[in-house]
């Protein structure tokens, strides 16, 4: 299994550009996730997906940020207009069922300029 | 609300050194505690899964315990090598709720010296 894939593993862009991240799960696992890394606040969780249905997106910063799973093989998140202070490393997990562990993608860094 | 707490921030040992990383959550109400390694600019790798029933879990140098009891989890990692050096973060996952399944610690950086 290739693992969770994420595109692009980098991206520039400036202020006020819309910022579309995609993801790839593990075949089979029926749980998705959207975390933000910095070095202030960590890891934080977005929002997460169960069999392709949002459950939590409390996570989420505010409605500029929108996140989508159309199907159980791809999930996007855009962010709409994107700003400096969204600059952060964006990673994708999923898991399988509730009991297992979670399997990261590389992570998209996103920089706002 | 759950929260995960890593002690020490960060860790600068010799080379061949045993070490310890320790976790502490609050709400024991755990499926399972993972730790994860994290390379600087990298992604995070799965080293150790432990579930809530196991008392710890062992791969290779590494060996993971959890007390669900007192809300702690230890990383023993053995003979430590200067490959070792990385962020080690543990992570809660629990039952649903508005936090999401799975809560991280801010992870404990790891300096190992040749």
């Amino acid at each position: 299994d290739a693992g969770v894939i994420q595109s692009p593993r980098h991206e520039v862009t400036e202020m006020g550009q819309e910022v579309t991240l995609r993801c790839k799960p593990i075949s089979g696992h029926d749980y998705l996730f959207w975390y933000r890394q910095t070095m202030m606040r960590g890891l934080e969780l977005l929002i997460y997906f169960n069999n392709n249905v949002p459950i939590d997106d409390s996570g989420m910063p505010e409605d500029r940020f929108s996140a989508k799973m159309p199907n159980a093989s791809f999930s996007t998140l855009k962010i709409q207009p994107s700003e400096p202070r969204d600059s952060a490393v964006y990673f994708c997990a999923s898991a399988n069922g509730e009991a297992y562990g979670y399997t990261f993608g590389s992570g998209t860094r996103l920089t706002v300029v | 609300k759950q929260e995960v707490t890593q002690i020490p921030a960060a860790l600068s040992v010799p080379e061949g050194e045993n070490l310890v990383l320790n976790c502490s959550f609050t709400d024991s109400a755990i499926y399972n505690l993972q730790w994860f390694r994290q390379d600087p600019g990298k992604g995070l790798t799965s080293l150790l899964l432990i579930q809530s029933s196991q008392r710890e879990q062992t791969s290779g140098r590494l060996n993971a315990s959890l007390d669900k009891s007192s809300g702690r989890s230890t990383l023993y990692i053995a003979a430590s090598q200067p490959g070792d050096s990385a962020t080690y973060l543990c992570a809660t996952r629990h039952y649903g709720g508005s936090q999401g399944n799975l809560i991280f610690g801010k992870g404990t950086k790891l300096s190992v010296k040749p």
